[in-house]
Formats: C-alpha cells, sequence, structure tokens
C-alpha cells in the first residue's frame, strides 16, 4: 500500500525558479526521506526529517513537516537543469517500520 | 566507498522464462531490500532482510519470486517463471542504520518480460 502521496505529480517551470513538491500521509510516522531519482537511474537520499523536527535544510533544499497536517514539502530554491529528475517522498510508521513510497512528482526544468 | 551494485543492467526474456538478479550491497549494511518499481510509479517492497534473515516478504509474490542473501551479504531475487506484468526496475538498496535511516539504491536491473 502507497501512504506517501505527492503532489503534483508534475512540474514544469523555468532554470532559476523555485519549485515546490507536496507529500501527504496517512498514519503517524517517525520519520520522512525524499529521495530524487534520475531517469533510468536508482534513487539518492536528499534529506530525512524526524517528526519532532518542523524544518530542515540542505544546500538549496528545504524540507518542511506538518505533523498536523500530515504533510510535507520540499522546496528546491534557484532550479537547475540538473534538478530534472522525479523525486519521491517515504515515510515510516510507528507500528510498522516499512518505508512507504509515494508515486513522486515529476520535475522538468526548462533552460 | 563503493555503492550497491547491481547486475544485470538490463534482461529482456519471454514469459515463462526465468531470470536472477544479483545486489552486493555497501559493505557492512546489514539491512537489504529489493524493491519492484514499474514505469511511473514508486517503489514497491518485495523483501527486506537484517543481515540473512527476512524481515518483512508480505509483498513478495511467493508462487514466482525467491530471494535470498547469503551470509548476510550479497542477495540474489529471482523469477520463475515470469509474467508479462514482472516488466519493471529491480531496485536494490541497502541501509546501516536498521528500518528507518537512508537508503542507499543501486542503479537498477531493467527487467522487459516479452
Amino acid at each position: 500500500s502507497q501512504q506517501g502521496e505527492e503532489d503534483p505529480q508534475a512540474l514544469s517551470i523555468q532554470e532559476g525558479e523555485n519549485a515546490t513538491m507536496n507529500c501527504s500521509y496517512k498514519t503517524s510516522i517517525n520519520n520522512l526521506q525524499w529521495y530524487r531519482q534520475n531517469s533510468g537511474r536508482g534513487l539518492v537520499h536528499l534529506i530525512l526529517i524526524r517528526s519532532n523536527e518542523r524544518e530542515k535544510h540542505s544546500g538549496r533544499l528545504r524540507v518542511t513537516l506538518d505533523t498536523s497536517k500530515k504533510s510535507s514539502s520540499l522546496l528546491i530554491t534557484a532550479s537547475r537543469a540538473a534538478d530534472t529528475a522525479s523525486y519521491f517522498c517515504a515515510t515510516d510508521g510507528r507500528s510498522n517500520y516499512q518505508l512507504i513510497w509515494g508515486a513522486g512528482t515529476k520535475l522538468i526544468i526548462k533552460p | 566507498e563503493a555503492g550497491v551494485a547491481q547486475s544485470p543492467r538490463y534482461k529482456i526474456i519471454e514469459k515463462r522464462q526465468s531470470v536472477a538478479f544479483w545486489c552486493n550491497p555497501i559493505s557492512g549494511h546489514a539491512t537489504l531490500y529489493w524493491y519492484q518499481q514499474i514505469l511511473g510509479q514508486g517503489p514497491k517492497l518485495l523483501i527486506q532482510f537484517q543481515n540473512n534473515g527476512v524481515v518483512d516478504d508480505s509483498q513478495l509474490p511467493k508462487d514466482r519470486f525467491s530471494a535470498e542473501r547469503l551470509k548476510g551479504v550479497d542477495s540474489t531475487l529471482k523469477i520463475q517463471p515470469a509474467k508479462l506484468e514482472d516488466s519493471a526496475v529491480y531496485l536494490c538498496a541497502s541501509s546501516s542504520q536498521g528500518f528507518t535511516g537512508e537508503l542507499f539504491f543501486g542503479e537498477g536491473s531493467r527487467l522487459t518480460v516479452l
């Protein structure tokens, strides 16, 4: 079963603009992770945010977590062509540590 | 540090044939995962190992899929016989942090069943 749902399914923006994608989940979690997947490649871990954290930064990435709304957002600032990829969120439930993945947001950065 | 190695990268077979995928995780990583990723979807967990023991194989179609992790290191995923709907990318991942840590993925093995 898929707990995380990313929104939007696809996003196309101009290089230099900011990109925001969202993830919603259904049950209480320990952690939420974001991964990037370039076409034809494996997934690469971007950031992990714990349930007691509200915001986390890593370079041009900013992740927020709202446990009351069961949602997270990933912001990529000053986008680059190399950011073109699919982005997935993954959550692990409090009672079941299995990671549950969403279907991803496909991000296209236009030069 | 060497990453997660997978082979083969691509495999084309006919339905009812068999196929095997191999994974070598990052050295020292106790947890190993096999995921199936169908085009346009997120990864779906097939099986999770902790050392050489199975932690979760609830979504593994056991009538046709099997997996083993010898000596808690390398792992092999086998499909026999393959069906058309098995066409997907099979991703191997490993983790040093137990159940909830960062996963390191291989490049995947893309299977096409004709």
